[in-house]
């Protein structure tokens, strides 16, 4: 039971290239979500879905989609990399019903130059 | 913004102590949970506290929650150094098409041997 996991671990970019973050879970979860963590800002939601086929906004969507074509994956792509999209991306799922934690992967460490 | 606060933001104390970690929210809440993350690692889901609950335990841990304060505190007893980590809190709270989990900054523990 691997939980989330998260490929690729680190990557570098140069402004302007493409690139989808890849989150797999084996718990059959319904949601799934995408954050990314900067120094002293904790956790922002950039993107989440509710169930295969749906996705919807969080706090920081901007420059980013992701799709959720199968329920055990949710795709994170970022079009046109820019600097200030350095970060450390997490993704995490849970199940549907309330009160109920999330699971995080290790995350994925993106670097642009 | 971030709906949760931590307090202090660092914490150092010696092994055997207690920490204490508060945090802080804005908005109601359906329920609050505590995260840990060990560096270079995901966060890991400690404990969920309910709106309509005031306190909980968990082995070493102890949260309290006032909904009138908007607070919640995290007390680890008998700390280990493998208690170095930083710990989250996170609001869940409604949002359009499900819920939302909104982290705070974070509060960095270190337990020295």
């Amino acid at each position: 039971n691997a939980g989330v996991t998260q490929t690729p671990k680190f990557r570098v970019l140069k402004t302007g290239q493409s690139m989808t973050l890849l989150c797999a879970q084996d718990m059959n979860h319904e949601y799934m979500y995408w954050y990314r963590q900067d120094p002293g800002m904790g956790l922002r939601l950039i993107h989440y879905s509710v169930g295969e086929g749906t996705t919807a906004k969080g706090e920081v969507p901007d420059g980013y989609n992701v799709s959720r074509l199968k329920k055990q994956n949710f795709l994170l792509g970022l079009e046109s990399a820019a600097p200030s999209q350095t970060s450390v991306y997490f993704c995490a799922s849970s199940y549907v019903l309330g009160n109920q934690p999330q699971h995080f992967g290790d995350g994925t460490r993106l670097s642009i130059l | 913004s971030q709906q949760g606060e931590e307090d202090p933001q660092a914490l150092s104390i010696q092994e055997g102590e207690n920490a204490t970690m508060n945090c802080s929210y804005k908005t109601s809440i359906n329920n609050l949970q505590w995260y840990r993350q060990n560096s270079g690692r995901g966060l890991v889901h400690l404990i969920l506290i309910r709106s309509n609950e005031r306190e909980k335990h968990s082995g070493r841990l102890r949260v309290t929650l006032d909904t009138s304060k908007k607070s919640s505190s995290l007390l680890i007893t008998a700390s280990r150094a493998a208690d170095t980590a930083s710990y989250f809190c996170a609001t869940d709270h409604v949002h359009n098409a499900g819920n939302m989990l909104t982290f705070g900054g974070g509060t960095r523990l270190m337990v020295k041997p």
